[in-house]
């Protein structure tokens, strides 16, 4: 089992351009969860998706960003028109059980700098 | 708000010393606590905690949930370097939406 892998590990783009952030569960987790972690903080919800579902978006911004599970590949974090204040690092989490009242599993996270 | 807190937010020890880090929460509706290791990268998992008062141990680590103080602590005991690393609380509070609020961190450096 490979684990929760992240893709690409470090990302850079200009201010304006997209970032598209990938994530692939652990085999047999049906559950995502996406955190973002600014220097010398703590990791902050995103969002939460199942399967073709969004669960709970209320950790995300209302601009910009968007995140999907679909039925086939891996999840995406899209961040369009990236700004400097978006530079952090990225991290998907997967369980296997609804919710997170048990063992997440974390990515090696993605770092996004915006130059 | 629902909110974690962590504390100290760093430490500095030598290798022997017994450590305890401290994680408050104040959230609606909990439902667990767990404790995480982060190092170079991803958060690795510690425990999981849901009732209070039953302490849960792995070799030199133990934790344990005070739901009556809504904390939990952390104890490190005859730390080494490698316990260097940043630890994270997070507390789930609502199963069926999958959240959960993590603290900002207690980083820990062991030095020799």
């Amino acid at each position: 089992n490979a684990g929760v892998m992240q893709n690409p590990r470090h990302l850079v783009r200009r201010r304006g351009q997209e970032a598209r952030l990938r994530c692939s569960p652990m085999k047999g987790h049906s559950h995502v969860y996406w955190y973002r972690q600014l220097p010398e903080e703590g990791l902050k919800f995103m969002v939460y998706l199942q399967k073709e579902n969004i669960i709970d978006e209320s950790g995300m911004p209302k601009e910009r960003f968007s995140a999907e599970f679909p039925k086939e590949g891996p999840s995406i974090l899209r961040i369009q028109q990236v700004v400097r204040g978006d530079s952090a690092a990225y991290f998907c989490a997967s369980s296997p059980l609804r919710g997170m009242n048990t063992e997440a599993f974390f990515g090696q996270g993605t770092r996004l700098t915006v130059v | 708000e629902d909110k974690v807190v962590q504390s100290p937010l760093s430490l500095v020890v030598h290798e022997g010393d017994t450590v305890t880090l401290n994680c408050s929460y104040e959230v609606t509706n909990f439902r667990s606590l767990l404790w995480y290791k982060q190092e170079k990268k991803a958060p690795t998992f510690l425990f999981m905690l849901t009732s209070s008062g039953i302490e849960k141990k792995s070799g030199r680590l133990s934790s344990i949930l005070d739901k009556k103080e809504l904390s939990s602590i952390l104890n490190i005991t005859a730390t080494q370097t490698g316990d260097s690393a940043i630890y994270l609380c997070a507390v789930v509070y609502d199963t069926n939406a999958g959240k959960s609020t993590f603290g900002d961190g207690t980083t820990l450096t062991v030095k020799p």
